[in-house]
């Protein structure tokens, strides 16, 4: 089925261990985020992507990279996991511009639980 | 800064009650509203879109609206139904900017 799909969907790590989140669509939306939920705390932007080159931060970016060499991947990094980053991440893609392409809205992934110890 | 805002963070009622679910926005800038169903320990669903042109949209027993003058949306359910229990979230998604803006949501639980 199309849509948004996100991998693992369930990770622990230890304290400065790094990995990669995967998320990737086949909707061919040029937009694609991620997002991490905590409670009390609501969804929160990390980093976002317009295109294939072309990234830019969000409202939490410390602590994580991305990069966009596809339009169909949008992959996160924790470079050193630290306990704060325990949380469930989100990858989100729409379409851009305007008119007729964003009446379908955003799609989000089924999230990947992360805990670190 | 956009902010927005869900009220009742809670809620519970009877099968078979209409309800309304609201959420505001302090900047009437948005291009649309997106409501959400989030199930414990799942992912978002959408439910409905409203593009800053329109005042309303219905799917089946729900229906939302827009105001963008008073920074108003409301999420109708009718007949709500135990399958209705979940976390619904609005977010707004601005003129000038592709991200979206959600608010905290609200947790419905409808007792059978």
């Amino acid at each position: 089925n199309a849509g948004v799909t996100q991998t693992p969907k369930f990770q622990v790590l230890k304290t400065g261990q790094s990995m990669t989140l995967q998320c990737a669509q086949d909707m061919n939306h040029e937009y694609m985020s991620w997002y991490r939920q905590d409670p009390g705390m609501g969804l929160r932007l990390i980093h976002y992507s317009v295109g294939a080159g072309i990234t830019d931060q969000g409202e939490v970016p410390n602590g994580y990279n991305v990069s966009r060499s596809t339009t169909e991947d949008f992959p996160l990094r924790l470079l050193s996991a630290a306990p704060s980053q325990t949380s469930v991440y989100f990858c989100a893609s729409s379409y851009v511009g305007t008119g007729r392409r964003l009446n379908y809205g955003y799609t989000f992934g089924s999230g990947t639980r992360l805990t670190v110890v | 800064k956009q902010e927005v805002t869900q009220i009742p963070a809670a809620l519970s009622v009877p099968e078979g009650e209409n309800l309304v679910l609201n959420c505001s926005f302090t900047d009437s800038a948005i291009y649309n509203l997106q409501w959400f169903r989030q199930d414990p320990g799942k992912g978002l669903t959408s439910l409905l879109l409203i593009q800053s042109s329109q005042r309303e949209q219905t799917s089946g027993r729900l229906n939302a609206s827009l105001d963008k003058s008073s920074g108003r949306s409301t999420l109708y359910i009718a007949a709500s139904q135990p399958g209705d229990s979940a976390t619904y979230l609005c977010a707004s998604r601005m003129d000038s900017s592709y991200k979206l803006i959600f608010g905290s949501g609200t947790r419905l639980l409808v007792r059978p």
